[in-house]
């Protein structure tokens, strides 16, 4: 089974362009969340997108947008770019429901792309 | 805020010896992820955790979730350079969120 894949790996932008982020998850899955990894912050949350809908959203400002399509593929977007934007950008795949366990209820883990290296000059 | 607090941030260890990584909080968590990730790749799973008090073993690695599901350890035997990376921790919520720990750089010395 193909993994999660990303499109572009590399990136170069300048200030004040916009760059749309591609990600197809893996076969069947229907969840997909978006991460900012800098060295500084670690990873960060963004958005994560269900059966085409935003589920949950991390706190960053509105130039930060996605949508996912209904074979599930997903994009973001960043408009305005700024220096602090340069960063690896993650994109995680996940059956997306629940299933569940001796001890409970359990959403499924996610699936890790390799990333698209973003440079804002 | 959910937090997960992971623990050491770096290690630089000699190849043969011994380690351990570990993450806490406050939360309880419905599952724990551990990743190792490599410099400009994504990180890639190593196990899943689900029940309180679990013990999981991959190879030289042993992954235990705290019996109240809000602790986690990564233990590894007889380290070797092929093991250097970025380790992370990552708890999921019943909610569909995930909190990841901060991370551990390990590097193994040969």
């Amino acid at each position: 089974k193909a993994g999660v894949t990303q499109t572009p790996r590399y990136l170069i932008k300048t200030r004040g362009q916009q760059v749309t982020l591609s990600c197809s998850p893996i076969s069947g899955h229907r969840s997909v969340s978006w991460y900012q990894q800098t060295p500084g912050q670690g990873l960060q949350f963004l958005f994560e997108y269900f059966s085409e809908t935003q589920r949950n959203k991390g706190n960053f400002p509105g130039r930060f947008s996605g949508r996912q399509f209904s074979n599930s593929r997903s994009e973001m977007n960043v408009s305005t770019l700024e220096l602090g934007d340069s960063a690896l950008y993650l994109c995680a795949s996940s059956l997306g429901g629940v299933s569940w366990t001796g001890s409970g209820i359990r959403s499924y883990e996610q699936y890790f792309g390799p990333g698209t290296r973003l440079t804002v000059t | 805020t959910q937090l997960l607090e992971q623990s050491p941030q770096f290690l630089s260890i000699q190849e043969g010896e011994n380690l351990t990584v570990y993450c806490n909080s406050s939360s309880v968590f419905s599952s724990l992820q551990w990743y190792r990730q490599e410099p400009g790749e994504g990180p890639v799973l190593l196990v899943t955790v689900v029940t309180g008090g679990e013990v999981k073993k991959l190879k030289r690695l042993t992954f235990q979730f705290g019996d109240a599901r809000k602790d986690s350890s990564l233990h590894i035997t007889a380290a070797q350079p092929g093991d250097t990376g970025l380790y992370l921790c990552a708890g999921r919520t019943g909610g569909f969120k995930t909190i990841f720990g901060a991370g551990t750089r390990l590097f193994v010395k040969a």
